[in-house]
């Protein structure tokens, strides 16, 4: 099972938007609404901020957004923060029954 | 609170093998599906095996498939990996995470590092 693809890094200023893309296949970003992404500070175990695609873990701000279309998700963070600037896997279920992570992307807020 | 301790992580050398061990607290151990994630140094998340809530039911990563075995003690609240055949490459930390439905993985816990080297 092939790592999802996740571009290494993303920027943004303080108030701005930023995307992250997550591509798979059809065997699993695009075979199941089961999409999720993680947030990873240095040193501390990831941390759920949506799943199933489009949901929101309660806690989680409601700046964070998903969403799918075909073999791509996206993870969008509007108002960006300080406190953004972190990893981000996506994830995915797979036809195997197994799951796969995405390649990861850095946040740099400038 | 949910709590997620890993332990058991240690050098070790190629073609050894370790058991991890997960505490599970604040939640009910038995209706949460378990899986274990690792990371090599400096790289990103690799799944690499998950197991049902009742323990029958297990799937793992093609690249550890064979040497390494998943398992829980309910009556323990306690998740295991058993890991045979070591490799360098097996070098990575350890997360244990709970979900109780498929798709997603929501309580993670800190981690245990696993050095492979001679």
């Amino acid at each position: 099972q092939s790592a999802l693809t996740q571009p290494a890094s993303v920027s943004g200023s303080p108030g701005q938007s930023i995307t992250i893309s997550c591509t798979g296949t059809s065997s699993d970003v695009g075979g199941y609404n089961y999409v999720s992404w993680y947030q990873q500070h240095p040193g501390k175990g990831p941390k759920l901020m949506i799943y199933d695609v489009s949901n929101r873990p309660s806690g989680v701000s409601n700046r964070f957004s998903g969403s799918k279309s075909g073999n791509t998700a996206s993870l969008t963070i509007s108002g960006l923060q300080a406190e953004d600037e972190a990893d981000y896997y996506c994830s995915s279920y797979t036809s195997s029954s197994t799951y796969v992570f995405g390649t990861g992307t850095k946040v740099t807020v400038l | 609170e949910v709590q997620l301790v890993e332990s058991g992580g240690g050098l070790v050398q190629p073609g050894g093998s370790l058991r991890l061990s997960c505490a599970a607290s604040g939640f009910t151990f038995t209706t949460y599906h378990m899986t274990w994630v690792r990371q090599a140094p400096g790289k990103g998340l690799e799944w690499v095996s998950v197991i049902s809530g009742g323990g029958t039911i297990t799937y793992y990563a093609d690249s550890v498939k064979g040497r390494f075995t998943i398992s829980r003690d309910n009556s323990k609240n306690t998740l295991y990996l058993q890991m045979n055949s070591l490799r360098a490459e097996d070098t990575a930390v350890y997360y244990c995470a709970a979900y109780p439905t498929r798709g997603h993985f929501d309580y993670w816990g800190q981690g245990t590092l696993v050095p492979v080297s001679s």
